[in-house]
């Protein structure tokens, strides 16, 4: 099955800063990469995805660039805010109706 | 967009008694449910895939008649906790697709408290 790694497992930045968290993931078939981010005793929310057809993506200050050689994708969070605090998890699925398989989180402080 | 309901929020029983979560999904029909399970500080572990109208395909390690689910219709999926034991206790989440989507909507999740 599919292997995903995250890290960092915590990361502390100064507000304005910028904030990367790298995923590696070890199913070739996996072509589906989703960022969640959820707050404490919150649901998971969809920050921003990519699919395998494209190497980046971006929103406003949020950003998601693809390696699928080296199999790993990465979230970018530029100019951080304090309300960016939070726990974000980055996932790889083989598309549609299947599963996901979850990073095990990195916590994101943005320090005022 | 695609909202997911997830009742109770919270739920606190006693030892050896059942619970029942449900998930639904309110403006779309939802082919494929999954349900995790979050323990503090730590990832989503995704306990079992559920397809309206098939038995649910559990994950490895996870008990079936425990961790009942069903999935009559395209909107609920439920998952009953049978005997709950203080070991259970736990955040415990769905999510939801819908045929030929990519992403899934999150439930808002359910804290369950065995005492």
């Amino acid at each position: 099955g599919e292997n995903v790694e995250q890290h960092p497992s915590t990361l502390s930045v100064q507000e304005g800063d910028s904030a990367v968290i790298k995923c590696t993931y070890s199913d070739s078939a996996s072509n589906y990469f989703p960022w969640y981010k959820q707050e404490l005793g919150k649901r998971p929310q969809l920050i921003i995805d990519i699919r395998s057809n494209v190497g980046e993506k971006k929103d406003q200050r949020i950003a998601v660039t693809l390696n699928k050689t080296a199999k790993h994708f990465s979230l970018h969070i530029t100019e951080t805010q304090p309300e960016d605090s939070a726990v974000y998890f980055c996932a790889a699925s083989r598309g549609t109706g299947n599963q996901f398989y979850f990073g095990t989180g990195t916590s994101l402080t943005v320090i005022p | 967009g695609a909202v997911v309901s997830q009742h109770p929020s919270w739920v606190i029983c006693k030892s050896g008694t059942s619970v029942k979560i449900e998930c639904r999904s309110l403006d779309f029909q939802a082919t494929t449910m999954f349900w995790y399970r979050q323990f503090p500080k730590q990832s989503l572990m995704l306990m079992a895939t559920s397809n309206e109208g098939s038995k649910a395909t559990y994950e490895q390690g996870v008990e079936k008649d425990k961790f009942l689910i069903n999935h009559a219709s395209l909107t609920l999926s439920t998952l009953t906790v049978t005997s709950a034991h203080p070991e259970d206790s736990s955040f415990y989440i769905c999510s939801a697709t819908e045929f030929g989507a990519y992403g899934y909507t999150f439930g808002s999740g359910t804290r369950l408290t065995v005492v």
